[in-house]
């Protein structure tokens, strides 16, 4: 049974740059049928797309209003992808979460736990 | 990218009724339209694909319908299990936008 785990710092200052990996286990990220994202969900808010990659790394996509600080990369011989954002603030605290995405369906049909991520001098 | 507009953003409902929330689309995506299940504390549950799609393990309950710039999902014979926060998402453009969620009470 697939299964990913967000992991990263919990807390942050504002201005730093926010590192997330997630890592895939019962299955390998290789899968052709599939991109790998990022989505986060500020407290007592909606769902935010932030990026996604494919697993040759070929294709990436990112969220227009965060493009300049953030970048995804893949890393198959460790079956994990990763997110850095760059300059962060309060506004990017939120509970970040990774998943998997239909590569035609675009549809996250698998999702990790989630990671809460607060940024606070 | 493609805003996506929900309603309406709450609604109450009694166990055994029949629900139907909407999402507009701001330009035609076909039928890239997926339906989600969020619970307080928990990441979001994919419920149907493709606008219609039920996924494997999703009760028949829950259906959606819909293409071009107008979607539904309707939830039937609603139980207090169903009470959650529901979200759209148009995956047409790779640059994918979320619904603002439904938050469906149980009476």
């Amino acid at each position: 049974q697939l299964r990913l785990q967000e992991s990263g710092p919990g807390l942050m200052k504002p201005s730093e740059t926010l590192s997330l990996t997630c890592t895939v286990s019962g299955g390998s990220i290789r899968n052709g049928d599939y991109n790998w994202g990022w989505i986060r969900q500020p407290p007592g808010k909606g769902l935010e797309w932030i990026a996604s990659i494919y697993y040759s790394g070929s294709n990436s996509y990112y969220n227009p209003s965060l493009k300049s600080r953030v970048t995804i990369s893949v890393d198959t011989s460790k079956n994990q992808f990763s997110l850095k954002l760059t300059s962060v603030t309060a506004a990017d605290t939120a509970v970040y979460f990774c998943a998997r995405l239909g590569y035609s369906s675009g549809a996250g049909d698998n999702w990790g736990q989630g990671t809460l991520v607060t940024v606070s001098s | 990218d493609v805003p996506m507009t929900q309603s309406p953003s709450s609604l109450s409902a009694s166990v055994g009724d029949r629900v139907t929330i909407t999402c507009r689309a701001s330009r035609s995506i076909s039928d890239y339209l997926n339906w989600y299940q969020q619970k307080p504390g928990k990441a979001p549950k994919l419920l149907i694909s493709r606008a219609s799609n039920l996924q494997s393990g999703v009760p028949s309950k829950f259906s959606g319908s819909g293409s071009g710039t107008d979607f539904t999902l309707t939830i039937s014979s609603l139980q207090p299990e169903d009470s959650a926060t529901y979200y759209c998402q148009q995956s047409y453009n790779p640059l994918y936008t979320f619904g603002q969620g439904t938050k469906l009470e149980i009476k």
